[in-house]
């Protein structure tokens, strides 16, 4: 299985500030990297696919890059609804496998 | 729109069996794969399994900690996807959400709202 190591785990930030979350896979998986974020006690959301690619609907702020076996997700200016546990997912190979998520909390 | 929602959970005992359904409508259905994803209390999220569509036989993949146990079925004429889940166990209590795949190939655009299962004695 191909594990995805997402780093931080958590993270404490400031209105406004640029954040990036780091995904690295145990093995190559070319692009076939997803972001998702969910709020407590709410259903995840999709926000960036094909390591690049943003949902549509998701605020340009975010954006995501990366290939192979290292990925990020940044927020360029974080917003006070930005405050959430985020998770990349691998579909290269099953079993699709997910980070262990970053929550991002408030500074 | 699309929409997905599932029902049928609840609580169960070790050992017993459950069937989740997750009805869809606001898109083609026959067309997607679909996907359940599951999140045990406090806990990251973990993919369950698959259902391909009918161009690709419908055929299922399945996470090692399920397989022989759950099961993945769909009906395209009702717009119906289903975990059959047997042998359950307590680490099998969590929400579970039916998920859309994109018509391209990339997982999860679209989610249901999840049901709970608790599996306790």
């Amino acid at each position: 299985d191909i594990q995805m190591t997402q780093s931080p785990s958590a993270m404490s930030a400031s209105v406004g500030d640029r954040v990036t979350i780091t995904c690295r896979a145990s093995q190559g998986i070319s692009n076939y990297l997803a972001w998702f974020q969910q709020k407590p006690g709410k259903v995840p959301k999709r926000l960036i696919y094909a390591s690049s690619s943003l949902q549509s609907g998701v605020p340009s702020r975010f954006s995501g890059s990366g290939s192979g076996t290292e990925f990020t997700l940044t927020i360029s200016s974080l917003q006070p609804e930005d405050f959430a546990t985020y998770y990349c997912l691998q579909h290269n190979s099953y079993p699709q496998t997910f980070g262990q998520g970053t929550k991002v909390e408030i500074k | 729109e699309v929409q997905l929602v599932e029902s049928g959970g609840g609580l169960v005992q070790p050992g017993g069996s459950l069937r989740l359904s997750c009805a869809a409508s606001g898109f083609t259905f026959s067309d997607h794969y679909m996907d359940w994803v599951r999140q045990a209390p406090g806990k990251g999220l973990e993919w369950v399994g698959r259902t391909r569509n009918k161009a690709n036989s419908y055929t299922t993949e399945y996470a090692a900690s399920v397989k022989g146990r759950f099961t993945i079925s769909r009906d395209d004429s009702k717009n119906s996807l289903y975990l059959q889940m047997n042998s359950l166990k307590t680490e099998d209590t969590a929400v579970y959400y039916c998920a859309r795949d994109s018509p391209y190939g990339d997982p999860f655009d679209y989610w249901g709202q999840g049901t709970l299962v608790t599996v306790s004695s």
